[in-house]
């Protein structure tokens, strides 16, 4: 079974800095991986996905994620946070027949101060 | 286009009362399951269904029973509720197949178990 590790469960960060949170997943096959993010008390809305082809993956509110196959990481990155930014963001692989599984992330929470 | 629906929002249960968390979509998706959200673990699949009539266990199935009888509606039961299972409850529902893994989730029921 796959498993995901988000290496920080919690960055501080303030508005306008740039920030990166950290995912690693431990499958060596072919994967499709996700970035869901939970704003409090609501459900999990995506972010962004990678299916295949560019490495390098646009989503919405000016996030991306780059896949590095090697070092077997899916980082998010955004250039420069806001504070509608505060949220829980989770890491997913999926697996299974139909690739519907998704394999969740412990998630990272960012908390943007002014 | 409501897109999955969940209900009740919240509630309160005793230890050994059983009940039935209602989740619907109106998507037309094939792929439906149920995840449960603890702090610190991500969020971890208990049951899922790829069709009418279909379904099988996630990752954290024991206490819990479900059904599918029409392409919209997946009703999780509880058998007899355990303070274990005091959580936020997800269900989410996706098309089926490679390459269409996007997940869409409801808002959640947290449950609390006495």
């Amino acid at each position: 079974a796959q498993s995901v590790t988000q290496l920080d469960s919690q960055v501080p960060v303030f508005e306008e800095a740039p920030v990166e949170l950290r995912c690693n997943y431990s499958s060596s096959v072919s994967v499709y991986l996700f970035w869901y993010v939970q704003y409090p008390n609501q459900g999990l809305q995506l972010l962004l996905k990678y299916l295949s082809g560019s490495t390098l993956v646009k989503g919405i509110n000016g996030f991306e994620a780059e896949f590095n196959k090697s070092q077997t990481s899916f980082h998010l990155r955004k250039p420069s946070v806001h504070i509608s930014d505060t949220a829980e963001y989770f890491c997913a692989v999926s697996e299974g027949r139909y690739g519907n599984k998704l394999v969740f992330g412990a998630g990272t929470i960012l908390r943007v101060k002014s | 286009n409501a897109g999955v629906t969940q209900t009740p929002k919240f509630q309160v249960l005793k230890t050994g009362q059983s009940m039935t968390l209602q989740c619907a979509q109106d998507m037309n998706h094939e792929y439906m399951s149920w995840y449960r959200q603890d702090p610190g673990m991500g969020l971890r699949l208990i049951h899922y269904s790829v069709g009418a009539g279909i379904t099988d266990q996630g990752e954290v199935p024991n206490g819990y029973n479900v059904s599918r009888s029409t392409t919209e509606d997946f009703p999780l039961r509880l058998l007899s509720a355990a303070p274990s299972q005091t959580s936020v409850y997800f269900c989410a529902a996706g098309l089926l197949g490679q390459g269409r893994n996007e997940q869409y989730f409801g808002p959640g029921t947290r449950l609390t178990v006495t």
